[in-house]
């Protein structure tokens, strides 16, 4: 089983609505990802939160907003979306993301899919 | 330019035979991790297995083993014995810096999507 929980598991909404997806991880680790992945496509990296700060954003729409409300605990607030934006999205931790952390796996959870109508 | 690329979209393998599949990358750093994942149709991506670049064994994880070939710049997972189970997308990642001295971010490859009949 997966260390790492992402809910929900579906969620359906429109285009005006706001929700949200959550993600925990109880490893102790210390960076946390959010990952986009259209159908038969790789993940694409969105944002990376180091010891709870933002350390990069890849240029994500500002209907995209993350949170890292503490080292456990990750966020990511959806509001006015477009149905381009239905895709899986995964969020994953490692120990870290610096250069001492190489080596060191990236742990995924099972992925929220998001259908925007 | 590519960083990861895996050439076989697609490949097809008889139940309780071995397959390989391939991965090349690109780097310039000579700290780096390379890792695969399985992805089935339910969408977790799940670890099967990780060759850092100072390694001098090639890694392997019950029935995955990584055949690493760092002057070809290649590492391939083989899978043997396979099992129906083992359908799934299969992607590899390599954990570089994006920048010098900055974050070790993985970056995947297109993946490969492994059929296992029976």
């Amino acid at each position: 089983d997966t260390e790492v929980t992402q809910t929900p598991k579906h969620l359906v909404m429109g285009m005006t609505n706001k929700k949200s997806l959550k993600c925990e991880q109880h490893m102790g680790h210390r960076a946390m990802y959010w990952y986009k992945q259209k159908a038969k496509k790789p993940p694409e990296l969105m944002f990376v939160y180091s010891y709870e700060k933002l350390s990069i954003n890849e240029s994500v729409p500002s209907r995209f907003s993350p949170e890292c409300p503490n080292s456990s605990l990750l966020n990511l607030h959806l509001h006015a979306l477009q149905p381009e934006d239905s895709a899986l999205y995964l969020c994953a931790s490692s120990p870290g993301e610096a250069r001492g952390w190489f080596g060191n796996t990236i742990y995924f959870g099972e992925g929220s899919w998001l259908t925007v109508v | 330019a590519q960083k990861i690329t895996q050439t076989q979209p697609g490949m097809f393998v008889q139940e309780k035979e071995a397959v390989t599949l391939d991965c090349t990358y690109d780097t310039s750093d000579p700290s780096y991790g390379l890792f695969w994942y399985k992805q089935p149709s339910s969408g977790e991506m799940i670890f099967l297995i990780y060759q850092g670049s100072y390694d001098q064994q090639n890694a392997t994880e019950g029935r995955y083993s990584l055949n690493f070939q760092k002057a070809r710049k290649s590492a391939n997972l083989v899978i043997s014995a396979s099992q129906l189970g083992d359908s799934a997308m299969y992607f590899c990642a390599m954990r570089e810096p994006r920048s010098l001295g900055g974050s070790y971010i993985p970056t995947f490859g297109r993946g490969t999507s492994l059929i296992v009949h029976p």
